[in-house]
């Protein structure tokens, strides 16, 4: 059992860039989310899905795209990169919007040039 | 709009317990939960509380009491493994989930 997966695990990425990070889960989840991690901030939701097709803003959404065409894949694309993008991100999915145990990928490590 | 407060540092000695407080405002609560971080990993789930009261779970206990926005992580016969960092998250109403900066604990001999 995989869990959630990112991908990639590392990246580094010249200002004006665009790229996407991956993320799978396979344990038929509906609820998926993106956060990022910066230094004494805490984890940040930058987007949230509660099922295929069903994508929505979350605290920090600017410079990021989402789609959910799919229950498994939850892709988060940086459409121009800019330096305050540099961040750890992380993908994370549970049963329900209310379910009480999230699981979290690895984590994708950004750095923006 | 949510708002988290948990210390940012804390040191302890193995074998010692150690009391992580979190404090929060919300514009409706919807349970509160505990990860443990190691640095360079993922975030993995602690504890989840709802209702007022203590759960335990081993050497891991969470408190929280609803009317004083107050709940804190109790860690018991500290190992050197334990030394993370700590996150608390409140859900509010709506079903967000907010993190607070995380207390980084430092376990010593």
């Amino acid at each position: 059992n995989a869990g959630v997966t990112q991908t990639p695990k590392f990246q580094v990425l010249k200002t004006g860039q665009s790229m996407t990070l991956q993320c799978a889960q396979d344990m038929n989840h509906e609820y998926m989310s993106w956060y990022r991690q910066d230094p004494g901030m805490g984890l940040r939701l930058i987007h949230y899905s509660v099922g295929a097709g069903i994508t929505d803003q979350g605290e920090v959404p600017n410079g990021y795209n989402v789609s959910r065409s799919t229950t498994e894949d939850f892709p988060l694309r940086l459409l121009s990169a800019a330096p305050s993008q540099t961040s750890v991100y992380f993908c994370a999915s549970s049963y329900s919007h209310s379910g009480n145990t999230i699981y979290f990928g690895e984590g994708s490590w950004l750095t923006v040039v | 709009g949510q708002n988290i407060d948990q210390p940012t540092e804390m040191t302890a000695t193995e074998g010692a317990i150690v009391q992580i407080n979190c404090t929060y405002q919300t514009s409706g609560f919807n349970g509160l939960f505990w990860y443990q971080q190691h640095a360079g990993e993922a975030p993995t789930f602690l504890s989840y509380n709802v209702l007022d009261g203590l759960e335990e779970k081993g050497r891991f206990s969470s408190f929280l009491s609803r009317s004083k926005g107050y709940s804190y992580l109790l860690l018991k016969e500290l190992q050197m493994k334990d030394s993370a960092s700590y996150l608390c998250a409140v859900r509010d109403a709506g079903n967000m989930l907010t993190f607070g900066g995380g207390t980084r604990l430092m376990v010593k001999p």
